[in-house]
């Protein structure tokens, strides 16, 4: 089974600067997909950047982009620019690509805390 | 833009009893997942739903619940005797055919149990 590891459970920037939320995972598959969700208090889950394994080049969307090291399973995301918008829950979660002729769910890890202080 | 919906947003039930969760997924899309967040803790995968019929289902998906697609539109969650542990925000997810792999998601229920 895949699991998903969030070490940082708060994390604290100052607006307008550059913070990195850390993920790695656990997996024997080669193929699969890595996402971050945002979660403001609201609680309704935002897809932020997705990740597909087999893809070399780091996705980027617009202030957001992600280090993805295949080899040490560490799939980080830098937020840039920190915005007090940004402040929610963040939560990094695995799909296998491998779907076995149904749909595999989200591997969700424990979410990070980001707090930006204005 | 089309969005994921769930009815209703926050339902309070007594120990024992049973609960229907309601969600629309997005029109054109073909798979249908629900989790369940307890406060405080992570999302956690239940179940997943494709062509009418469970495709994966975690340990967490044992007999008190089941899922169900009773028209074009509307996909449920029963929870049968439900228990104080039950309380939790159940979030229901949809995604399209295969190409595109992004799981939308519903703002969830609040579910509390008493």
């Amino acid at each position: 089974a895949q699991t998903v590891t969030q070490s940082q459970p708060e994390m604290s920037v100052q607006e307008a600067e550059t913070v990195t939320l850390s993920c790695t995972y656990d997996t024997s598959e080669s193929d699969y997909y890595l996402f971050w969700y945002k979660q403001p208090p609201s609680r309704q889950m935002i897809l932020v950047i997705r990740q597909e394994a087999y893809k070399q080049q780091n996705a980027t969307e617009n202030r957001f982009s992600v280090n993805f090291q295949k080899a040490a399973k560490s799939f980080s995301l830098k937020i840039s620019d920190s915005q007090l918008g940004d402040a929610a829950m963040y939560f990094c979660a695995y799909r296998s690509a491998y779907s076995g002729g149904g749909a595999d769910g989200l591997t969700f890890g424990k979410g990070t805390h980001l707090i930006i202080q204005p | 833009e089309p969005e994921v919906t769930q009815t209703p947003s926050h339902q309070v039930t007594q120990m024992g009893q049973e609960v229907i969760l309601r969600c629309v997924p997005i029109s054109n899309h073909l798979y249908f997942y629900w989790y369940r967040q307890i406060l405080g803790q992570k999302v956690e995968f239940l179940v997943s739903f494709y062509n009418n019929e469970i495709s994966e289902k975690s340990e967490i998906f044992d007999d008190q619940f089941s899922v169900e697609r009773p028209d074009g539109s509307n996909f449920t969650l029963k929870i049968r005797s439900t228990k104080l542990e039950d309380s939790a925000m159940y979030f229901c997810a949809s995604r399209y055919e295969t190409g595109d792999n992004e799981q939308f998601f519903g703002p969830g229920t609040r579910l509390t149990v008493l």
